[in-house]
């Protein structure tokens, strides 16, 4: 059974238009982080939440924001997407932060045309 | 902030043989350190995790070693198949803060 599950799988975006992606988890976790992945590079934590306080990397575009309306769902929106937020986008679980196993969602693929 | 430091960024065995993963990280409070696997196209797994109580931690053909003196860990995999190829994130975190922080990653072939 999927736990973490995010949708679309893929989504294609034109410069500029606003996107948002989404992410679920029935795993009743504290905390939910969104990641973005570049091809063959790490993972790179864009923000997170714990419960509802929200906590964002300090080097994240203000062009991303992230909701999290309740425990299970949590979205990104980009404001206006560039060429360079193609990328594939990752959302993931804990129970609580530090010290606990991340979950993975099968992530979101953007493509910006 | 947390810098977790992945070597090397290839690496290529021939099936049975070992490979060993090093990572080192800046921040000496960091006390929990997993290991994620990353198959092409798929979500990031963790496939083994160390606390800083301990040195050692063993998972069939997967073992970690941690060093907490120099701050580096080791993901130590022996009788390697090709389905261990992969990418290869080592991570750390500490209790007292939610973020994990990985290291840039370390492709793994492993050729029959």
């Amino acid at each position: 059974d999927a736990m973490v599950i995010q949708n679309p799988r893929y989504q294609v975006t034109q410069f500029g238009k606003p996107v948002t992606l989404s992410c679920s988890q029935t795993l009743n976790h504290n905390v939910m982080y969104w990641y973005q992945q570049k091809s063959s590079q790490a993972p790179k934590l864009l923000f997170h939440y714990y419960d509802k306080d929200f906590n964002n990397e300090a080097d994240t575009p203000d062009n991303f924001q992230s909701r999290r309306p309740n425990t299970s769902f949590c979205f990104l929106d980009i404001r206006s997407p560039g060429l360079g937020d193609a990328a594939m986008y990752l959302c993931a679980t804990s129970v609580q932060g530090g010290g606990t196993e991340a979950f993975f969602g099968q992530g979101t693929r953007l493509t910006v045309v | 902030g947390e810098n977790v430091e992945q070597h090397p960024s290839t690496l290529s065995v021939q099936e049975g043989d070992s490979a060993v993963i090093k990572c080192t990280y800046s921040d000496s409070a960091s006390n929990y350190f997993p290991w994620y696997k990353q198959e092409l196209g798929k979500r990031p797994q963790l496939i083994i995790d160390i606390r800083s109580n301990v040195g050692e931690k063993k998972d069939q053909r997967i073992a970690v070693t941690l060093n907490k003196t120099a701050k580096h860990f080791s993901l130590h995999i022996t009788e390697t198949q090709p389905e261990d190829s992969a990418v290869y994130f080592c991570a750390a975190s500490k209790t007292n803060t939610d973020k994990l922080i990985f290291g840039t990653g370390t492709r793994l072939q492993v050729f029959p």
